[in-house]
C-alpha cells in the first residue's frame, strides 16, 4: 500500500526555521497538503496544492515540492506552532493517504 | 459547520452507525469524507463519497465492513460500521472536500468509537 513518510519529530529553537518533509512515490503527480493539529483539536489546513496558503494562515507557513518530496517550512517559529503536522496526498488510484505525522517541539 | 454523532462503546463484531450533520453551506455541492484517529496515533483516511454518490471509495482497512452514504435532503453524511474490530477504536471526523483547495477543508470535532470486549 502507498505510504507517505514523515520524520516522527522535529525540534527547533524559538524564532528559527523548521522544515518538515514528506516523501512519497506519487508526489510528482499528486498534490501535497499540510495540516496542523494541536492537542484536543481538529486538524487545520495549512498548505494546499503543494505551496498555496489559505487565507488566515500566517505567512511564516510555506510549502514546496521537489520530485518525491514535499516540504513544510515554518519561518520564525513561534511557541504556538508546537503541534503535530500531517501531510496528505493521494495515491495513483486517487485514494487518500496521510503521512504518519511529525511532532514539532519548540525549544 | 460539521457535527458528528453516534459514537459509543461496542463489542467486537457488532455494528455502529455514525452521522455527520452539515450546516452553513450547500451540502450537496461537496464531496464528503470520514477520517479517523486512533488514540495517540496519526490521521487515517477512512472513506469518501462524491456529492452525487457516483463515486465512493474506502481505505483497504475498512473495505467490505464499512459503508459510507449521504442524504442530501437532510444535509447528512453517514458511516455504517459493521464487523467492528478493536483496531477500529478511534475518534472519527467528517470533513468536506473542497474543489477549490483540492483537499479536505472543514472538519468536524469528531465522535469517539470504542470497540472492546
Amino acid at each position: 500500500s502507498y505510504e507517505l513518510t514523515q520524520p516522527p519529530s522535529v525540534s527547533v529553537s524559538l524564532g528559527q526555521m523548521a522544515r518538515i518533509t514528506c516523501s512519497g512515490e506519487a508526489l510528482p503527480k499528486k498534490y501535497g497538503n499540510w495540516y496542523q493539529q494541536k492537542p484536543g483539536q481538529s486538524p487545520v489546513l495549512l498548505i494546499y496544492k503543494d505551496n498555496e496558503r489559505p487565507s488566515g494562515i500566517p505567512e511564516r507557513f510555506s510549502g514546496s515540492s521537489s520530485g518525491t518530496i514535499v516540504t513544510l517550512t515554518i519561518s520564525g517559529v513561534q511557541a504556538e506552532d508546537e503541534a503535530d503536522y500531517y501531510c496528505l496526498s493521494a495515491d495513483t488510484s486517487g485514494l487518500w493517504v496521510f503521512g504518519g505525522g511529525t511532532t514539532l517541539t519548540v525549544l | 459547520q460539521l457535527v458528528e454523532s453516534g459514537g459509543g462503546l461496542r463489542h467486537p463484531g457488532r455494528s455502529l452507525r455514525l452521522s455527520c450533520v452539515a450546516s452553513g453551506f450547500t451540502f450537496d455541492d461537496y464531496a464528503m469524507h470520514w477520517v479517523r484517529q486512533r488514540p495517540g496515533k496519526g490521521l487515517e483516511w477512512v472513506a469518501g463519497i462524491s456529492w452525487n454518490i457516483t463515486i465512493i471509495d474506502y481505505a483497504a482497512s475498512v473495505k467490505g465492513r464499512f459503508t459510507i452514504s449521504r442524504d442530501n435532503a437532510k444535509n447528512s453524511l453517514f458511516l455504517q460500521m459493521n464487523s467492528l474490530r478493536t483496531e477500529d477504536t478511534a475518534l472519527y471526523y467528517c470533513a468536506i472536500y473542497s474543489t477549490f483547495f483540492h483537499t479536505f477543508d472543514v472538519w468536524g470535532r469528531g465522535t469517539v468509537v470504542t470497540v472492546s470486549s
